[in-house]
């Protein structure tokens, strides 16, 4: 059964800093990887999604790679803001199914 | 703006009493979930209506029910409450069922089973 970490379940940085957030999963037959930003009181928004194929998508300040083989995947945040403070989910398809597994999430809060 | 909307967005009810929550979709998407996530842990799917078709998670407990009257509507039925249930629940849509396919959610129900 597929299992996704995420560490740390916390990040608290000084405005202006890069940072990196972790993803961790067990199977590594996947079929993609997601990255999801979620703000209290409102749904999941999709960030990036990276292809088992692919090594790395970029959007704007934000870029996740995938090593598959090694069950890793990292979010870059480029130049943190207040308004990144949200929490990160990152969530994979198995190739064998076509359901999300999530982690649990890394809170962040980038303080002015 | 095409959205998901769930209702409602609290939801306090006591041990033992039956809530429905709701989510509508005006996509017109053919997938409607519904996910379970307690508080600091990951999104757990509950099931999944791919049309009229239900597909239960075979962990998902008899006490969750769902039906979808139509391809707007879903709900999600708690028959009995317990104090473990407390959590916020999130309905997204698909437009298929794919791997590839993007999932759009709602912004969740808070459920407090006091």
């Amino acid at each position: 059964k597929q299992e996704v970490t995420q560490i740390p379940a916390a990040l608290s940085v000084p405005e202006g800093e890069n940072l990196v957030l972790n993803c961790s999963f067990t199977d590594s037959a996947i079929y993609n990887l997601q990255w999801f930003r979620q703000d209290p009181g409102k749904g999941l928004t999709s960030l990036l999604l990276i292809q088992s194929s692919q090594r790395e998508q970029t959007s704007g300040r934000l870029n996740a790679s995938l090593d598959k083989s090694s069950g890793r995947s990292t979010l870059y945040i480029a130049a943190s803001q207040p308004g990144d403070s949200a929490t990160y989910l990152c969530a994979v398809i198995n190739n064998a199914g076509n359901m999300l597994t999530f982690g649990g999430g890394t809170r962040l809060m980038v303080k002015p | 703006d095409a959205m998901v909307i769930q209702n409602p967005r609290y939801q306090v009810t006591q041990f033992g009493k039956p809530v429905t929550l709701s989510c509508s979709q005006t996509l017109n998407h053919n997938v409607m979930y519904w996910y379970q996530q307690k508080s600091s842990q990951a999104p757990k799917l509950l099931f999944h209506y791919y049309d009229k078709d239900f597909n239960n998670e075979a962990d998902t407990p008899d006490n969750f029910q769902s039906r979808r009257p139509n391809t707007s509507f879903c709900f999600l039925d708690i028959r009995s409450p317990g104090l473990g249930d407390t959590a916020k629940y999130l309905c997204a849509t698909s437009r298929w069922a794919d791997r590839g396919e993007t999932q759009y959610f709602g912004p969740g129900t808070r459920l407090l089973v006091l």
